[in-house]
């Protein structure tokens, strides 16, 4: 099984910031199968980019995805405040999917 | 518009049973592969279990083989999971998710959350 660890934990920036969330993957993902989702409280989780890089449909073009085999990254240019959030990756591989654990970007 | 409507979860003790439900509108269900996701009270995400648009191809997180059962009935627009011998670890929000594009998952349920104890 593919473990994805995230980091940091909990990030405290304020509207207007940029923000940098890492992913780091046990294995090599391939990238076509990795994909960022931001969940609210409350709410259910929304795709926000898949295959490392293409962002969903609707989704403002601050968000932005980088990155392969082992280290993937989430970009938010300038942080709005409907933003902040928890934001998980994913990865998918063998038949199986697996989550990173999180992290919080919350206001500074 | 996508819709996926859960229904069936509740409070049920430890050894029992659930079966949970998924409606599905929007789409033509039937083309598409279907999961269920699950997140504990507080904590992330996890995959339980998938299934093929036809039914012939099903995986299952391994916390859940032999305890968990993913179907479908295409003809219904519906998605299942039936959890048997239930553990408290199982309590968790339950959603319903369809993979897409790089099998990430494009539209989710709003969720039914599932208790287990005494």
């Amino acid at each position: 099984e593919i473990v994805l660890t995230q980091s940091p934990g909990t990030l405290s920036l304020s509207p207007g910031e940029g923000a940098t969330l890492s992913c780091r993957a046990s294995q090599s993902v391939t990238s076509s199968y990795l994909a960022w989702y931001q969940q609210k409280p409350g709410q259910a989780p929304r795709l926000l980019i898949y295959g490392a890089s293409s962002r969903a449909t609707g989704i403002p073009d601050r968000f932005s995805g980088s990155g392969s085999g082992t280290d993937f990254t989430l970009t938010i240019s300038r942080l709005e405040p409907e933003d902040f959030a928890v934001y998980y990756c994913q990865q998918y591989g063998r038949s199986q999917w697996t989550f990173g654990q999180g992290t919080k970007v919350e206001i500074k | 518009e996508v819709q996926l409507v859960e229904s069936g979860g509740g409070l049920v003790q430890p050894g029992g049973s659930l079966r949970l439900s998924c409606a599905a509108s929007g789409f033509t269900f039937s083309n598409y592969w279907m999961s269920w996701v699950r997140q504990a009270p507080g904590k992330g995400l996890e995959w339980v279990a998938n299934m093929k648009h036809d039914g012939s191809e099903k995986s299952y997180v391994d916390s859940v083989k032999g305890r968990f059962t993913i179907s479908r009935d295409n003809a219904n627009n519906s998605l299942y999971l039936q959890m048997n011998s239930l553990r408290a670890e199982d309590t968790a929000v339950y959603y319903c998710a369809r993979p897409r594009v790089g099998a990430s998952f494009d539209f989710w349920g709003q969720g039914t959350l599932v208790t287990v104890s005494s």
